[in-house]
C-alpha cells in the first residue's frame, strides 16, 4: 500500500532563517506531488506542484521554492522565513494520469510557527 | 477559471442534529467533485467523492449529489455526532486531468457538542 510522510511535525524558527521541509511516498511510481499551506482563515492555498523529477510548478510567488531530486521526495524551502509563512503545511500526491478522477492523499501535515 | 465557494463557519450543532453544508462550484466541462474532512491537527482525508452529474458520494453517514443544474455537491449528514467535529473542504478538478490540482474551497469548521 502507498504512504506518505513529511517531516518535522512541528517547526519553531525565527524570522530569517531557512527552512527545509521533506515529504516522501512509498508504495507508488511516478506520482504528483503537491505542497499546500493553511493558514488561519485563510483555507488551503496550493504552494506547488509536480509531475515529475525536477518539474516544478509555483501557484503563488513568494519567498519559498520547492524541488524534486528524486521521484518519490519533495522537499519545501526558504531561504529567510517571513513572519507570514507560519501555517500548517501539507503535502499530497495523486496518481498520474488523464482518465483518473484524481484523488489527493495527504501527509499528517508540519506546523511551522515563524517568530 | 475554476473555484469553490463553501458556506460560511464555523457550524456549531448538538450531538444527533441534522447537518448541511454548501458547496457551490464554477468550472469548465464536466469536473469531479470531492469532500475532504481535517480532524484536529491532522492532514486532510478523502470523504466522498462523485464523477458526474446526479452521482451520490457517501461514507460514514455523509452523503453529496452532484447536481449540475444547481452547480452545487452540498454535504449531508442526518445526525451528526461529537466525532465529526472537523474542518470540511469542498474541492473539484477538471475531469480527465490527472495532473492538475484540485481546487479547494476555504473549509467550513464543525463543532457538535454533546
Amino acid at each position: 500500500s502507498q504512504t506518505i510522510h513529511q517531516w518535522p511535525a512541528t517547526l519553531v524558527q525565527p524570522v530569517g532563517s531557512p527552512l527545509s521541509l521533506e515529504c516522501t511516498v512509498e508504495g507508488t511510481s511516478n506520482p504528483n506531488l503537491y505542497w499546500y499551506r493553511q493558514a488561519a482563515g485563510r483555507g488551503l492555498q496550493l504552494l506547488f506542484y509536480s509531475v515529475g523529477i525536477g518539474q516544478i510548478s509555483s501557484e503563488v510567488p513568494q519567498n519559498l521554492s520547492a524541488s524534486r531530486p528524486q521521484d518519490r521526495q519533495f522537499i519545501l524551502s526558504s531561504k529567510k522565513l517571513l513572519l507570514s509563512d507560519s501555517g500548517f503545511y501539507l503535502c499530497a500526491w495523486s496518481v498520474q494520469g488523464t482518465r483518473l478522477t484524481g484523488e489527493l492523499f495527504f501527509g499528517e501535515g508540519s506546523r511551522l510557527t515563524v517568530l | 477559471g475554476n473555484s469553490v465557494t463553501q458556506m460560511e463557519g464555523p457550524v456549531t450543532l448538538s450531538e444527533e442534529a441534522f447537518l448541511t453544508i454548501n458547496c457551490t462550484y464554477t468550472a469548465t466541462g464536466y469536473p469531479s467533485l470531492f469532500w475532504y474532512v481535517q480532524y484536529p491537527g491532522e492532514g486532510l482525508q478523502l470523504l466522498l467523492k462523485a464523477t458526474k452529474a446526479d452521482d451520490k458520494g457517501s461514507n460514514k453517514g455523509f452523503e453529496a449529489t452532484y447536481r449540475k443544474e444547481t452547480t452545487s455537491f452540498h454535504l449531508e449528514k442526518g445526525s451528526v455526532q461529537v466525532s465529526d467535529s472537523a474542518v470540511y473542504f469542498c474541492a473539484l478538478r477538471r475531469a480527465f486531468s490527472g495532473n492538475t490540482p484540485l481546487v479547494f474551497g476555504k473549509g467550513t469548521r464543525l463543532s457538535v457538542i454533546a
